[in-house]
């Protein structure tokens, strides 16, 4: 199974852009496809969108039209998360998880998640 | 989208117990439900996917069932590595959405 690791915590101001990132290892990055995740301090789980680095496509959930941008390396193994205009209600940890090959949808291994703090 | 319920917010069970845990989808998503588990400060764990498949390595002891808009987790014998909160998760349709979560606790 593939394990993926994350980039660390980061406080940022308001206004500002933060990028996560997620390395894979123990598998062939191009055979997965990524998606975000985020949870608010003691809140549930809201997925932001994903990326099929084997066609360079990606997709989004339309609360973050405009403010998330997701790619992937394919040369590092590595995807990433960029979140612009911060602002306080986008305090979460993030996280990155593959989406299993056998029920779509399905995010069968996660990254240990970032948390990302704004403040002013 | 579609909306995730989960009727429960907390549980109190014993170990040994067997609990239930249900979800409801605002339309119908035919099988397309997932269970996860999260203990405090852990990335969410996938238990059971297409409502009724367990996923690998997880313990027989957690099932699940449901299907159009109604669906439910099972956990049998609870044990102590079980008391943790679960969330169920519709992959039918983009955004892919969550329920708010069961915290099930140590009665």
């Amino acid at each position: 199974q593939v394990q993926l690791v994350q980039s660390g915590a980061e406080v940022k101001r308001p206004g500002s852009s933060v990028t996560v990132s997620c390395k894979a290892s123990g598998g062939s990055f191009v055979n997965y496809a990524f998606s975000w995740v985020r949870q608010a301090p003691g809140q549930g789980l809201e997925w932001m969108g994903g990326i099929v680095p084997v066609f360079g496509t990606s997709n989004h959930a339309q609360i973050f039209k405009g403010r998330v941008t997701i790619t992937a390396n394919k040369s590092t193994d590595t995807a990433y998360m960029e979140l612009s205009s911060l602002r306080s209600e986008d305090t979460a940890i993030y996280y990155c998880a593959t989406i299993s090959t056998l029920s779509r949808g399905t995010f069968d291994s996660w990254g240990q998640g970032a948390l990302i703090t704004v403040s002013s | 989208d579609i909306q995730m319920t989960q009727s429960q917010s907390s549980l109190s069970a014993s170990v040994g117990d067997t609990i239930t845990i249900s979800c409801r989808a605002s339309q119908a998503i035919n099988n397309y439900l997932n269970w996860y588990q999260q203990k405090p400060g852990k990335a969410p764990n996938l238990l059971i996917y297409g409502a009724t498949t367990l996923q690998s390595r997880v313990p027989s002891r957690f099932s699940g069932s449901g299907s159009g808009t109604d669906f439910t987790l099972t956990i049998s014998s609870l044990q102590p590595e079980d008391f943790a909160t679960y969330f169920c998760q519709q992959s039918y349709r983009t955004p892919w959405t969550f329920g708010p979560g069961t915290k099930v606790e140590i009665k």
